[in-house]
């Protein structure tokens, strides 16, 4: 199965600043990666597809970027919304897996 | 809009079978493949089951392969997972999603069901 290493595991931080959350994978998969924020009690929502895209309806102050095997997810002055947990996805090959998840929280 | 509304979880005890469903609405059903992904309390997402759209293929986790069986109707617009001789690391809240491929893949979820798997 592939390894998704997500870093850092928990991020503080306070509003306006930028953030960056990382996904590593342990072996090549391409451009398949998702990004998904998920609050307490919600289903994940996704942020990002194909590694950049940005999914319908998202804030542009959020976007995704790839370098070799390293997936980045960039949020840009940070708002109250913002505050939550976030998941890389590789869609590549089977089984899916997710990175561990990064939890962001108010400084 | 695009609505997925999950149904079926509660609490069972181990090695008894639950059938959990996913009744969809504001999309064409039959032309997306469908997932289901669960979540352990306080842990993050695990991916489960995939079908494809006309039900060809079908892909499982390691962890549920061979006691989950995933279907659909497409005549009802609805998704299905079929899980048997549970056990209590089974117990976790079960979204069903939509979409596979470069674009698609799980960009639209429910609400989930809780599974509760306990003596």
């Amino acid at each position: 199965d592939i390894q998704m290493t997500q870093s850092p595991s928990s991020l503080s931080a306070s509003l306006g600043d930028r953030v960056s959350i990382t996904c590593r994978a342990s072996q090549g998969i391409r451009t398949h990666l998702a990004w998904f924020q998920q609050k307490p009690g919600e289903a994940p929502k996704r942020l990002i597809y194909a590694a950049s895209g940005l999914h319908s309806g998202v804030p542009p102050r959020f976007s995704g970027s790839v370098s070799g095997s390293e997936f980045t997810l960039t949020i840009n002055s940070l708002q109250p919304e913002d505050f939550a947990t976030y998941y890389c996805l590789q869609h590549h090959v089977y089984p899916y897996t997710f990175g561990q998840g990064t939890k962001l929280e108010i400084k | 809009q695009v609505h997925l509304v999950e149904s079926g979880g509660g609490a069972v005890q181990p090695g008894r079978s639950v059938r959990l469903s996913c009744e969809t609405s504001g999309f064409t059903f039959n032309i997306y493949s469908m997932h289901w992904v669960r979540q352990a309390p306080g842990k993050g997402p695990e991916w489960v089951a995939l079908i494809s759209n006309d039900e060809n293929k079908k892909y499982y986790a390691d962890s549920v392969k061979a006691r989950f069986t995933v279907s659909r109707d497409n005549s009802k617009n609805a998704l299905f997972l079929q899980m048997n001789d549970l056990r209590p690391d089974d117990t976790a809240v079960y979204f069903c999603a939509r979409g596979n491929g470069p674009t698609r893949t799980l960009d639209y979820w429910g609400q989930g069901t809780l599974v509760t798997v306990s003596s």
